[in-house]
């Protein structure tokens, strides 16, 4: 099935380890996408890739970081994670016609303790 | 910058009913698209409804249509016959027509959370 895979679905994770949180599609959509999602926040923009090689910050990407080696694959990492960072993570991706919409994954539910 | 406000975190509606969820967005564009999502309780992202900013009509998707007023900056989501299964949180999202850098991104706004009464 067509879509967004991201691993893991969720983790606990201890203050200062470093973390990567996978996101792979399928579709051979140009353009990826982190977002965070926390309660009263809504959804906001870590970092974005709109092709592959390139990289862009966006609204939230202190601690953040990201690579995009081929078109297919969006890593993000935590370098030394804080209590701060506890969030669900949404990885999404669009192709580059002017009307696609979004498409997410299902989200990793990320605890920093 | 664009921004997206969704000023009332809860709504409740009874089964069968309808009901108007509202967004309000601002920005200086003119060519753009708007987006409602819907998030259940399994956090699944669901594609609830989009408008092109340069269609006059209003779209519709069965039971879920919109009220788009441009020149107010407006796009409210109504839902009729609401059903149980109607129950999640509803995002409003905005995105610029334009691509590159990060203009292909979505701002969201912070959602509310729609309860239906059986």
């Amino acid at each position: 099935i067509a879509g967004i895979t991201q691993a893991p679905t969720s983790q606990i994770l201890a203050a200062g380890r470093r973390m990567t949180l996978r996101c792979t599609q399928d579709m051979r959509h140009n353009a990826m996408y982190w977002y965070r999602q926390d309660l009263g926040l809504g959804l906001r923009l870590i970092h974005y890739s709109n092709t592959a090689g390139t990289t862009g910050k966006g609204e939230v990407p202190d601690g953040y970081s990201v690579s995009r080696a081929n078109t297919d694959d969006f890593p993000l990492t935590l370098a030394s994670a804080v209590p701060s960072q506890t969030s669900v993570y949404f990885c999404a991706s669009r192709d580059s016609s002017r009307n696609s919409p979004l498409h997410f994954g299902n989200g990793t539910r990320l605890t920093v303790t | 910058a664009q921004t997206v406000t969704q000023s009332q975190p809860e709504m409740s509606v009874q089964e069968a009913e309808t009901v108007t969820l509202s967004c309000t967005y601002d920005t200086s564009e003119s060519d753009y698209y708007l987006f409602w999502y819907k998030q259940p309780p399994s956090r699944q992202m669901i594609l609830v409804i989009r408008q092109e900013a340069y269609k006059q009509q209003n779209a519709t998707e069965n039971r879920f249509s919109v009220n788009f007023q441009k020149a107010a900056k407006s796009f409210s989501l109504k839902i009729s016959d609401s059903q149980l299964g109607d129950a999640a949180m509803y995002f409003c999202a905005y995105r610029s027509a334009a691509w590159g850098g990060a203009n292909s991104k979505l701002t969201f706004g912070k959602g509310i959370t729609l309860s239906v009464r059986p």
